[in-house]
């Protein structure tokens, strides 16, 4: 039973191209996030929500959208996609707050390749 | 990662020990962590140390953090071709949940 999944696990577009990566926590955890992983394997930051709401918003293009439906999902739409996009995007998870025992950890998903041609 | 550095590559032989180190800059981090990421996969936990400690061990696995210095290795020891992957030491500041990720260090293993 996987804790994090996302989907599709690829993606092969044309540049201008709208898509979208879903992703699906079953851990009860309050945040999420994305990541995105570029050709030489450096990890960054992009979005995280905490019980739906926005709290990290990184400097991002405009054309990405998250959406949180609700605290086990957190989905990224992307518009008018560019060659630069293209990268492993990871969806993770954690429980934060002032909880002695939360130790902040980050559970990652499989990730999602995204090729734009 | 711009606060979190580390060296990129690592290449040892089957038995040897593996130190794998990392520097960070924000002195309020609270967690300090080592990732491992596999060919085709997600990012897992290896361990974690708390800021006010000095030392922990689990197993073949040995954190060590000088706080003065923001320096964190990871010693893996009889390293074996299993543990080639890319280690991402990465910093929490606080309880906001934002982790900072150094750029990974890629460690090969040669029998």
């Amino acid at each position: 039973d996987t804790a994090v999944s996302q989907t599709p696990k690829y993606l092969v577009t044309q540049m201008g191209n709208d898509k979208s990566i879903k992703c699906e926590q079953n851990l009860g955890h309050d945040t999420m996030y994305w990541y995105k992983q570029d050709s030489k394997k450096f990890l960054k930051i992009m979005f995280s929500y905490n019980n739906k709401e926005l709290i990290i918003n990184e400097t991002v293009p405009n054309r990405f959208s998250p959406k949180s439906p609700d605290k086990a999902h957190l989905n990224l739409h992307i518009n008018s996609l560019e060659l630069g996009d293209s990268a492993v995007y990871f969806c993770a998870s954690s429980q934060v707050g002032v909880i002695a025992t939360n130790t902040g950890e980050l559970f990652f998903g499989e990730g999602s390749r995204l090729t734009v041609l | 990662g711009e606060d979190v550095e580390q060296s990129l590559f690592l290449s040892v032989r089957e038995g040897d020990s593996s130190v794998i180190n990392c520097t960070y800059t924000d002195s309020s981090s609270t967690y300090l962590y080592w990732y491992k990421q596999e060919p085709g996969a997600g990012l897992q936990l290896l361990t974690y140390i708390f800021s006010n400690m000095d030392m922990k061990q689990d197993q073949r696995l040995t954190v060590l953090l000088n706080k003065k210095d923001k320096h964190l290795s990871l010693r893996i020891a009889d390293t074996q071709t299993g543990d080639s992957a890319i280690y991402f030491c990465a910093e929490m500041r606080g309880n906001a949940g934002k982790s900072t990720f150094g750029d990974g260090t890629t460690l090969t293993v040669k029998p």
